[in-house]
């Protein structure tokens, strides 16, 4: 299972919005709702920002936001800020009943 | 409050075994599938393993099957990890992970576990 395309850094000032995208094929990413996205801070543990393509665990910020078309899911941060500088990872359910990453995307605010 | 804490991380020789654990609490464990996945230095997250909240369904990712073992102790709030035949790219840190209920996905995150694979 190849790891799902992610771009290797995306950045943005205060303020801007970004979005990461996370490409998979028609068995993972293409074929099922169960995309989510996780944040990771240097040294720390993933935590879990979108679920079921676009929603939000309570207590996470409404400045995330998350879509998909076809093969593609993206992860939108609205209103950047200092502390979303982390990396970002997407996932998918697959049809083996495994799971797959991205490869990840490191955020950087000017 | 869910917690997830892993233990029994350390350095071994290529070849060796080590067996992780996984103490869950602040939920009812016995309802949740649970996952192993890793994070080798600098790079990635890696899916490793999954185990249904009973036990009956298990999956491994190719680049462990055969060697790692997951299993769970639904008395003890408990999952583990048996690694045989050890190699250097097994080296990594090793997250316990939730599935989310009803759901085909990874919720919450224990901080993870260091096996280091080196002669």
């Amino acid at each position: 299972q190849s790891a799902l395309t992610q771009p290797a850094s995306v950045s943005g000032s205060p303020g801007q919005s970004i979005t990461i995208s996370c490409t998979g094929i028609s068995s993972d990413v293409g074929g099922y709702s169960y995309v989510s996205w996780y944040q990771q801070h240097p040294g720390k543990a993933p935590k879990l920002l979108i679920y079921d393509v676009s929603n939000r665990p309570s207590g996470v910020s409404n400045r995330f936001s998350g879509s998909k078309s076809g093969n593609t899911a993206s992860l939108t941060i609205s209103g950047l800020q200092a502390e979303d500088e982390a990396d970002y990872y997407c996932s998918s359910y697959t049809s083996s009943n495994t799971y797959v990453f991205g490869a990840g995307t490191k955020v950087t605010v000017l | 409050e869910v917690q997830l804490v892993e233990s029994g991380g350390g350095q071994v020789k290529p070849g060796g075994s080590l067996r992780l654990s996984c103490a869950a609490s602040g939920f009812t464990f016995s309802s949740y599938s649970m996952n192993w996945v890793r994070q080798a230095p600098g790079k990635g997250l890696e899916w490793v393993s999954s185990i249904s909240s009973s036990g009956t369904y298990i999956y491994y990712a190719d680049s462990v099957r055969g060697r790692l073992t997951i299993s769970r102790d639904n008395a003890k709030n408990s999952l583990y990890l048996q690694m045989n035949s050890l190699r250097a790219d097994d080296t990594a840190i090793y997250y316990c992970a939730r599935g989310r209920s009803n759901s085909k996905q990874i919720d919450y995150w224990g901080q993870g576990t260091l096996v280091t694979v080196s002669s």
